[in-house]
């Protein structure tokens, strides 16, 4: 079975400019999460999705930020115009959404770095 | 809100040695889960263990086992025969009950020495 996937794995952008990431989840999975990682720190949740409903973004930029998840199925995170302290890890991971003992599985995240 | 606490930044492990993660959480809630993830150098977190509030038994997954003990809030992870690939960031992380996300605490390095 394979695993959540994500693209790119690395992007190296200079402020200002746009940034895509995608993220594929698990085929089945209902709820689909972006996590934020910076440098020493664990992830932070920036936005979650339920199918293609987004049922928690409070934590999520919106000035910059954007996400959307079409068809319940692959999202896109965006950020317009990035800022030199964007530089993080995007994690993706995805669940069957079964509730609190409901394991999420990763992707191999995106390393942004911002120049 | 939940909260996770990891005091450890890093620690050190002779191969085929046991080694203690420590973490703490805080949580009002009475149903909530506790989990831990491991991090490779790679970058993608790979769940190792689940232990549910409700859960009498602490949870083993082969050479990993949680020690939960409840009323100190605590969810330690033991790391029986240290092995060189075991050489990872490690995180502990909590929800509470119903779909919620995982909240991380700000994990350990662990290296384990040859």
């Amino acid at each position: 079975e394979a695993g959540v996937v994500q693209s790119p794995r690395y992007k190296i952008i200079e402020k200002k400019q746009p940034v895509a990431f995608w993220c594929n989840p698990i085929s089945g999975h209902n709820t689909l999460y972006w996590y934020l990682q910076n440098l020493g720190q664990g992830p932070e949740l920036l936005i979650r999705y339920e199918n293609e409903e987004a049922v928690d973004d409070s934590q999520l930029p919106k000035d910059r930020f954007s996400a959307e998840r079409l068809k319940g199925v692959d999202s896109t995170l965006k950020i317009q115009p990035a800022e030199l302290g964007d530089s993080a890890v995007y994690l993706c991971a995805s669940s069957l959404g079964q509730g609190r003992g409901d394991e999420q599985f990763f992707g191999p995240g995106t390393r942004l770095t911002v120049l | 809100a939940q909260k996770i606490t990891q005091t450890q930044p890093g620690m050190f492990v002779q191969e085929k040695e046991a080694v203690t993660l420590d973490c703490t959480y805080d949580t009002s809630d009475q149903s909530y889960g506790l989990f831990w993830y491991k991090q490779p150098s790679s970058g993608e977190m790979i769940f190792l263990i689940y232990q549910g509030s409700y859960d009498e038994q602490n949870a083993t997954e082969g050479r990993y086992s949680l020690n939960f003990q409840k009323a100190r809030k605590s969810a330690n992870l033991v790391i029986s025969a240290s092995q060189l690939g075991d050489s990872a960031m490690y995180f502990c992380a909590s929800r509470n009950s119903g779909n919620t996300p995982l909240v991380f605490g700000k994990g350990t390095r662990l290296s384990v020495i040859a």
